[in-house]
């Protein structure tokens, strides 16, 4: 199984709104990802998680929180959003993160397209 | 830090034209190049991936790389593109001094005319 998959694949919610993104992996990998990508750009790292614990934040802001309960599960925990907000949110796994890793590809997810009004 | 370069930004062709892709990237030690794909409205497929080895790497759909170490360069090609190319293709790449951080180039929007 070489499958991430994420939930839901569509959402909007307004700018009170709470919601979350979840992401889920079964192969066993160690680190998992959070991208942001906008129309016809490149995904933007977010989030870095490494045996469960986070080891990048790319200068997030505060309203979008992530959590790793346990080594196949990513969330994206959401509140406050703004309409600049709105993109398609991606979820990559590998089987490490960190120097050793460097070889080791990312699996992409289908992403979740949020839309925030 | 890395940077990533794909200086094509719109790719207009007509089927069965030859394809050509460029990538160059900054770092200048041992690094880990990829191409993926990304279908309208799909996520992103990995179409190939160089590691080390044999320069030349051959990926799905008929698609090869070429690592040129002196150039920094990993251009993508294809022979001859179908209608069904049609879509944004990423390069990126990683090193072992940023871990398995992905830098990737800013995309090159491929539109195959039947």
């Amino acid at each position: 199984d070489t499958e991430v998959t994420q939930t839901p694949k569509h959402l909007v919610m307004g700018m009170t709104n709470k919601k979350s993104l979840k992401c889920e992996q079964h192969m066993g990998h160690r680190a998992m990802y959070w991208y942001k990508q906008k129309a016809k750009k490149p995904p933007e790292l977010m989030f870095v998680y490494s045996y469960e614990k986070l080891s990048i934040n790319e200068s997030v802001p505060s309203r979008f929180s992530p959590e790793c309960p346990n080594s196949s599960l990513l969330n994206l925990h959401l509140h406050a959003l703004q309409p600049e907000d709105s993109a398609l949110y991606l979820c990559a796994s590998s089987q490490t993160a960190g120097r050793a890793a460097s070889s080791y590809e990312q699996y992409f997810g289908p992403g979740t397209r949020l839309t925030v009004t | 830090a890395q940077s990533v370069s794909q200086h094509n930004h719109h790719v207009i062709l007509s089927e069965a034209a030859s394809l050509e892709l460029g990538c160059n990237y900054s770092y200048g030690g041992t690094v880990n190049l990829f191409w993926y794909v990304q279908y309208p409205g799909q996520h992103l497929q990995l179409l190939l991936k160089y590691f080390s080895g044999d320069p030349l790497v051959k990926g799905i759909k008929g698609f090869e790389a070429e690592f040129i170490k002196s150039k920094f360069s990993f251009n993508l090609r294809k022979p001859s593109v179908q209608w069904s190319d049609t879509a944004e293709y990423f390069c990126a790449v990683t090193s072992a001094n940023t871990g398995n951080q992905f830098y990737f180039g800013t995309g090159t929007s491929l539109t195959v005319i039947p």
